[in-house]
């Protein structure tokens, strides 16, 4: 079965700090990982996917991720957090096939001025 | 494309009712998925249909819970005799495939709000 772990719940970030967001997943073959963004009461939007190739992948928003197989982590990072960026995010996984995905509980994005 | 919609946005409902919920999906894209998302929760995995046929469902879906796309664009989502815990957000995705047997990834409508009073 596939699951997705965001060990941090909640994270606190100075506007212009550096950020990464935590995301490991467990799955028996090469996995499908996406990054969803969600804002208060919205759908969610698609900053970045990995389906193969290059293991450091670009975004939207200037954010990026880096699969590590060894250690089945894809974690979010961006170099500089703008306060537009506070929204809670969420890690997915999914087959190749892609019936469902599967999420993580999400980690909520607070940025201090 | 002009993005997955739902309608409606909100429902409030009194126990007991039924509801349906309306997806329409980004156009040409033959998958469409159904989630459920409560407060402080990722998004649960509820059915999802490849055109018109529904290949699979979880067990979350409840015997009170029936989902349909009939001609393979559109699809509903009826809840029967609501309960209090099924306050949530019901959230709409389509996708597109990519090659022989891999699809693209999901795009997200912007839910529907259920309060089950």
């Amino acid at each position: 079965a596939q699951s997705v772990t965001q060990p941090d719940i909640h994270i606190t970030v100075s506007e212009g700090a550096s950020l990464e967001l935590r995301c490991n997943y467990s799955y028996g073959a090469t996995p499908y990982l996406f990054w969803y963004v969600q804002s208060p009461g919205q759908g969610l939007q698609l900053l970045l996917k990995y389906f193969s190739g290059d293991t450091l992948v670009q975004g939207i928003k200037g954010f990026e991720a880096e699969f590590k197989r060894s250690q089945s982590s894809f974690n979010l990072r961006k170099p500089s957090v703008h306060w537009s960026d506070a929204a809670e995010y969420f890690c997915a996984v999914g087959a190749t096939n892609a019936g469902k995905s599967t999420f993580g509980d999400g980690t909520t994005l607070t940025v201090k001025p | 494309d002009t993005g997955v919609s739902q309608n409606p946005r909100h429902k409030i409902t009194k126990r007991g009712q039924n509801v349906t919920f309306r997806c329409d999906p980004i156009s040409e894209h033959n998958r469409l998925y159904w989630y459920r998302q409560t407060l402080g929760q990722g998004p649960e995995f509820l059915t999802y249909f490849q055109n018109e046929a529904q290949l699979e469902k979880s067990r979350l879906l409840s015997d009170r819970f029936s989902a349909e796309r009939p001609k393979g664009s559109f699809s509903t989502l009826e809840i029967q005799r609501t309960e209090q815990g099924d306050s949530a957000m019901y959230l709409c995705a389509s996708s597109r495939r990519r090659g022989t047997n891999s699809y693209n990834e999901q795009f997200f409508g912007p839910g529907t709000r259920l309060t089950v009073l």
